[in-house]
């Protein structure tokens, strides 16, 4: 079973823009969780999604926001990009039932922002 | 607010020897504490997880040790060798029974040197 992807691998922006970043789940995942990886502040949650809705959300500002699909995918998009976003931002995955509070983690996309 | 703290920051360990890694947590709320092992360029990957009707959990070289009243759990490592040599995150979260299990909250993380 393929593992959880992330595209792209790597970002590089400048400060204004706007990002959009996708994940595809692994297969019969419905649950998808975002997170922030950069070496002071360390891993930090964005959001998860479940069913196209979004069931639980971090402490962020609103310029960071997601969506899923019905085909479970999913996709983070951040606006306005400041200098502090460079990070690397990982998606997991997990199932439903049983062990649904394992995530599975993709590689994740590695964004710089200049 | 950091509700899951991890010591040490780094570790240095030779070949063979016992490598742990503490962490404590605030929200007793917290029912499902997994240990991630990540590696330079890659996602962290599970590397074992415990809940906390048990005390103690091991696979392999890997063991658990969950203290509920000390609101406390560590990463123990036996026989540790170059190749888990890695960053280890300590993570918490809300399982059973409610919804907020899609969200980590991750310890800030060790970064372990097995020496040959």
């Amino acid at each position: 079973k393929a593992g959880v992807t992330q595209t792209p691998r790597y970002l590089i922006k400048t400060r204004g823009q706007q990002v959009t970043l996708s994940c595809s789940p692994i297969s019969g995942h419905r649950s998808v969780s975002w997170y922030q990886q950069t070496p002071g502040q360390g891993l930090q949650f964005l959001f998860e999604y479940f069913s196209e809705t979004q069931r639980n959300k971090g402490n962020f500002p609103g310029r960071f926001s997601g969506r899923q699909f019905s085909n479970s995918r999913s996709e983070m998009n951040v606006s306005t990009l400041e200098l502090g976003d460079s990070a690397l931002y990982l998606c997991a995955s997990s199932r439903q039932g049983r062990d649904r509070e394992t995530q599975y983690f993709g590689p994740g996309t590695r964004l710089l922002v200049l | 607010q950091q509700q899951v703290k991890q010591s040490p920051q780094s570790l240095i360990v030779q070949k063979g020897g016992i490598s742990i890694i503490n962490c404590a947590y605030e929200n007793t709320a917290f029912d499902y504490f997994p240990w991630y092992q990540q590696f330079p360029g890659k996602g962290p990957a599970l590397l074992i997880a415990i809940r906390p009707d048990v005390s103690e959990k091991k696979e392999g070289r890997f063991t658990i040790s969950f203290n509920k009243s000390a609101k406390q759990f560590s990463l123990h490592i036996m026989d540790s060798q170059p190749g888990d040599s890695a960053t280890y995150f300590c993570a918490a979260s809300i399982g059973a029974g409610g919804t907020s299990y899609g969200k980590l909250t991750f310890g800030q993380g060790t970064i372990l040197t097995v020496h040959p």
